[in-house]
C-alpha cells in the first residue's frame, strides 16, 4: 500500500524559507512523478511542480523563481523548498504519486 | 498554461439523480490527458478518473468520464451520499499541469 506523508514546520516567518518533506512508503521513487501541490484555505489546487528519478524537474513558472523540488532516493523521500515566502503561500501542501496517491496534506502559516 | 474552466460552479441534486460535470479548456489538451478529483471537506484529493475516460483502482461504475480536445465531461449515474463534494479537473498533457476552480455538489 503506498503512502505518503507530509512533515515540516506549520508555522513559517515572512521572507522566510518553507520547507517540507514527503516520505514515501510502499512505493519505489523511481516508480512515479512526484509532485508538490498546494491549496490555500477554502480556495482550490494549484499545482507546484514535479520531479522524476531520472532527473526532470518542472516547476509552475509563478513559482520558479522561488521553488526547488528534490528527491532523496536513499530516504525515499521527496522534498520542498520555497524561498521568500509571504501570506500568499499559506496553503495545505499536498505531495502526490503521478495522480494516484496522495498525503494527507499540512498546513503551513505564513506570520509573524 | 491551459485554463481550465468547470461549469457549473455549485451543482444541487438529489440522491438517486444524475449528476454532469463540465471541464472546458483554453487549447485542445495533450493526448486527452485530463484527469477528475473528488475532494470532501479535510481530506486530500482522491483520483476518480484518468485519461479523460479510464476509471482509477476502486472507483465505483456509476463515475464515468467523456470528452476529448477541449471539452470532457465527469458523469455520476446514480448519486449516492457519499458523493456530495468538491470535484476538480486537471489537466497534464502541457506544463505547467492546471486544475479547474472546481465544482461544488452539494445536496438539494
Amino acid at each position: 500500500q503506498v503512502q505518503l506523508q507530509e512533515s515540516g514546520p506549520g508555522l513559517v516567518k515572512p521572507s522566510e524559507t518553507l520547507s517540507l518533506t514527503c516520505t514515501v512508503s510502499g512505493a519505489s521513487i523511481n516508480t512515479y512523478y512526484w509532485n508538490w501541490i498546494r491549496q490555500p484555505p477554502g480556495k482550490g489546487l494549484e499545482w507546484i511542480g514535479v520531479t522524476h528519478y531520472s532527473g526532470t524537474t518542472n516547476y509552475n513558472p509563478s513559482l520558479k523563481s522561488r521553488v526547488t523540488i528534490s528527491l532523496d532516493m536513499s530516504k525515499s523521500q521527496l522534498s520542498l523548498k520555497l524561498i521568500s515566502v509571504s501570506a500568499a503561500d499559506t496553503a495545505v501542501y499536498y505531495c502526490a504519486a503521478n495522480g494516484d496517491y496522495w498525503g494527507q496534506g499540512t498546513l503551513v502559516t505564513v506570520s509573524s | 498554461e491551459i485554463v481550465l474552466t468547470q461549469s457549473p460552479g455549485t451543482l444541487s441534486l438529489s440522491p438517486g439523480e444524475r449528476g454532469t460535470l463540465f471541464c472546458r479548456a483554453s487549447q485542445s489538451v495533450s493526448n486527452n490527458y485530463l484527469s477528475w478529483y473528488q475532494q470532501k471537506p479535510g481530506q486530500a484529493p482522491r483520483l476518480l478518473i484518468y485519461a479523460a475516460s479510464t476509471r482509477a483502482t476502486g472507483i465505483p461504475d456509476r463515475f464515468s468520464g467523456s470528452g476529448s480536445g477541449t471539452d470532457f465531461t465527469l458523469t455520476i449515474s446514480r448519486l449516492e451520499p457519499e458523493d456530495f463534494a468538491v470535484y476538480y479537473c486537471q489537466q497534464y498533457g502541457s506544463l505547467p499541469c492546471t486544475f479547474g476552480q472546481g465544482t461544488k455538489l452539494d445536496i438539494k
